[in-house]
């Protein structure tokens, strides 16, 4: 998957509580994203980086938070996690602005 | 609301035929993508046109453009079982920014 990770790959968590979901990549590329994908919505971008510390929110942005110390780490937070946070989430990287992109495994998120 | 929206949702042919998959989008774009996702796995790139082509071919797979119409078709000729999979077009927003629209996808399933 084109040098790039996504963990965990699956968690289970409650209501209420805080979730970090972590993609790193090996490709030194300067754009990154986090989608979520749900039944019926194809995938909806997150939030985005265009380079360290450089973040921007995306179409469902609300409750989630990212961060990007590092060109290879992109971190995906959820502050507060509710039911309607279950989802299967998607990093991406991409070398170039709109460019082609490459995504992780995914890691599926269940919250009770 | 989507900006880019596939055509049909599911769809369901014989091994050795053709599937034809239409991409509708909203405003004008720089360029457009089509990916395939595997059942459980990430998105795969398949390819991209510009939005100054109007036909692009990458083995068994040809995409049109027609910005006029604003709407792309991807079609895969000979098909295998192997092509059983989701089908996503994507593409910028029209803003000028980074961010990259999915649409919620095409079912295709190839019989053998």
């Amino acid at each position: 998957d084109a040098g790039i990770t996504q963990s965990p790959r699956h968690k289970v968590t409650e209501t209420g509580t805080p979730v970090t979901l972590r993609c790193h990549q090996t490709e030194n590329h300067r754009y990154m994203y986090w989608y979520r994908q749900d039944p019926g919505h194809g995938l909806r971008l997150i939030h985005y980086s265009y380079g360290v510390k450089d973040t921007d929110k995306g179409e469902v942005s609300d409750g989630y938070s990212v961060s990007r110390s590092k060109t290879e780490d992109f971190l995906l937070t959820l502050e507060s996690a509710t039911s309607s946070q279950t989802s299967v989430y998607f990093c991406a990287i991409s070398e170039r602005d709109r460019g082609e992109q490459y995504f992780g495994p995914g890691t599926r998120l269940t919250v009770t | 609301s989507q900006q880019g929206e596939e055509d049909p949702q599911a769809l369901s042919i014989q091994e050795g035929e053709n599937a034809t998959m239409n991409c509708s989008y909203k405003t004008s774009i720089n360029n457009l993508q089509w990916y395939r996702q595997n059942s459980g796995r990430g998105l795969v790139h398949l390819i991209l046109i510009r939005s100054n082509e109007r036909e692009k071919h990458s083995g068994r797979l040809r995409v049109t453009l027609d910005t006029s119409k604003k709407s792309s078709s991807l079609l895969i000729t000979a098909s295998r079982a192997a092509d059983t999979a989701s089908y996503f077009c994507a593409t910028d927003d029209g803003s000028g920014g980074f961010k990259t629209i999915f649409g919620a996808g095409t079912r295709l399933f190839v019989k053998a």
